[in-house]
């Protein structure tokens, strides 16, 4: 069993729609990390949270400890958003090791 | 600010060779972290180093190694290479160990092993 579970696997959104991708886990976590993936393989982190919720423009993220649960909002979404979003999860004590979730594959269109 | 510089981007070598990787972390940076991607198994974590030494390691075979170098610049080394080692080898760098702020990867280097 995976410590990171991710859903949906792939989602497609028309331009404009609000988005959420969910992520649950089962470790313990000091922090959760939100990853951005494009085409060709470049790796962008979006968010490093370990409680409550950040913004970045239109990405929102929001994390509940108790219930191990995380999501990654998108409103407004745009093709340039396309991409592969991965959770991670960051266990105490741990420095910089992350168990990775398996990504959801986000395609917006036009 | 320059970011995370990965070199090679791309490598193809032999089943049987081994190969070394480099990855010079953005100035000030002292944490350097390791990750494999395939398409299999997807990201996973290799080791960490901070101050030159390792710090923590995955569950990769001893043929999987790397080091730190005083300037937080790294290495990997991958011996014996392997058919399924072929890969997109990521590295990351951060101010400090479980560092929230800061962490950025670098474009990777694609490892083809034939």
């Amino acid at each position: 069993k995976n410590e990171v579970e991710q859903s949906p696997q792939n989602l497609t959104a028309q331009e404009g729609e609000f988005i959420t991708i969910n992520c649950s886990y089962s470790v313990g976590i000091s922090a959760l990390h939100w990853l951005q993936q494009h085409p060709g393989g470049g790796i962008v982190s979006l968010f490093m949270l370990s409680s409550g919720k950040k913004k970045h423009g239109r990405l929102i993220a929001t994390i509940n400890i108790q219930e191990k649960h995380s999501s990654l909002h998108i409103t407004a979404s745009h093709p340039r958003d396309s991409a592969v979003y991965i959770c991670a999860a960051r266990p105490p004590n741990t420095g910089n090791q992350f168990y990775f979730g398996t990504g959801t594959s986000l395609t917006v269109i036009p | 600010k320059a970011g995370v510089t990965q070199t090679p981007r791309y490598l193809i070598k032999t089943r049987g060779q081994q190969v070394t990787l480099s990855c010079s972390p953005i100035s000030g940076h002292r944490s350097v972290s390791w990750y494999q991607q395939t398409p299999g198994q997807g990201l996973q974590f290799l080791f960490e180093y901070f101050s030159e030494t390792q710090r923590n390691k995955g569950n990769f075979p001893g043929r999987f190694s790397g080091r730190q170098f005083s300037n937080s610049r790294s290495e990997m080394n991958v011996s014996t290479l392997e058919l399924g080692d072929s890969a997109l080898y990521l590295c990351a760098s951060s101010p400090y160990r479980g560092s929230v702020n800061g962490y950025t990867f670098g474009s990777g280097t694609r490892l083809t092993v034939v």
